[in-house]
């Protein structure tokens, strides 16, 4: 089975802090993304990676940075957080396109706070 | 861009009765890939049912069943025989045909179960 774990599972900041959200799958997927998730407006996507050192924006990327620097991780950096950042995110990864259906597995999500 | 659209925020369904969820969505492209995911309380998203949209045969999974329209942009999911363990927020997502893209979202369905 695929496994997708992200390193915390509830995080609390203050505004202005620099957050580190980790994402680490073990099936050697070569896509990994990001997501924020908020009631009432579903899923959405903040960055994504088809490679290592490779990224690209999503829907939402203000705000967001991340870093792959190893294929099996992939991390979401928020530079300053502020409090409308709180929210749960949610990491996922896939196999390369073409190689399949591109079923994305899901991470448990962190749910974070700033305050 | 594309969009995906469920347009029941909430449903409720009598334990081992019969429940459909809807979703339409909207694109230009021909071939793309659909999914139904499902979230339970505080618990992992996983995936419940996917369709190739090149493929006319509408996609099953044991007591989980999809109505593919292509020309009316549509793709219910219905469920038979509903659990307990089936309640749940249930989301309907699209992919592009062979990029890297992440996945784009409706905004949910929350579906409970009466015993």
């Amino acid at each position: 089975d695929v496994k997708v774990t992200q390193s915390s599972r509830y995080l609390v900041k203050r505004t202005g802090e620099k957050v580190f959200l980790e994402c680490v799958q073990d099936m050697d997927h070569e896509n990994m993304f990001w997501y924020r998730q908020d009631p009432g407006l579903g899923l959405r996507l903040i960055y994504f990676s088809y490679d290592v050192k490779m990224k690209e924006k999503g829907d939402i990327p203000e705000g967001y940075s991340v870093s792959r620097e190893k294929k099996e991780r992939f991390s979401l950096i928020l530079e300053s957080a502020s409090t409308n950042q709180t929210s749960m995110y949610l990491c996922a990864s896939s196999e390369l396109a073409g190689t399949g259906v591109g079923t994305q597995y899901f991470g448990p999500g962190t749910r974070l706070l700033v305050l | 861009a594309q969009t995906v659209t469920q347009s029941q925020p909430e449903m409720s369904v009598q334990e081992a009765e019969t429940v459909t969820l809807s979703c339409t969505y909207d694109t230009s492209e021909s071939d793309y890939y659909l999914f139904w995911y499902k979230q339970p309380p505080s618990r992992q998203m996983i995936l419940v049912i996917r369709q190739e949209a090149y493929k006319q045969q509408n996609a099953t999974e044991n007591r989980f069943s999809v109505n593919f329209q292509k020309a009316a942009k549509s793709f219910s999911l219905k469920i038979s025989d509903s659990q307990l363990g089936d309640a749940a927020m249930y989301f309907c997502a699209y992919r592009s045909e062979g990029g890297a893209d992440g996945l784009t979202f409706g905004k949910g369905t929350h579906l409970i179960i009466q015993p």
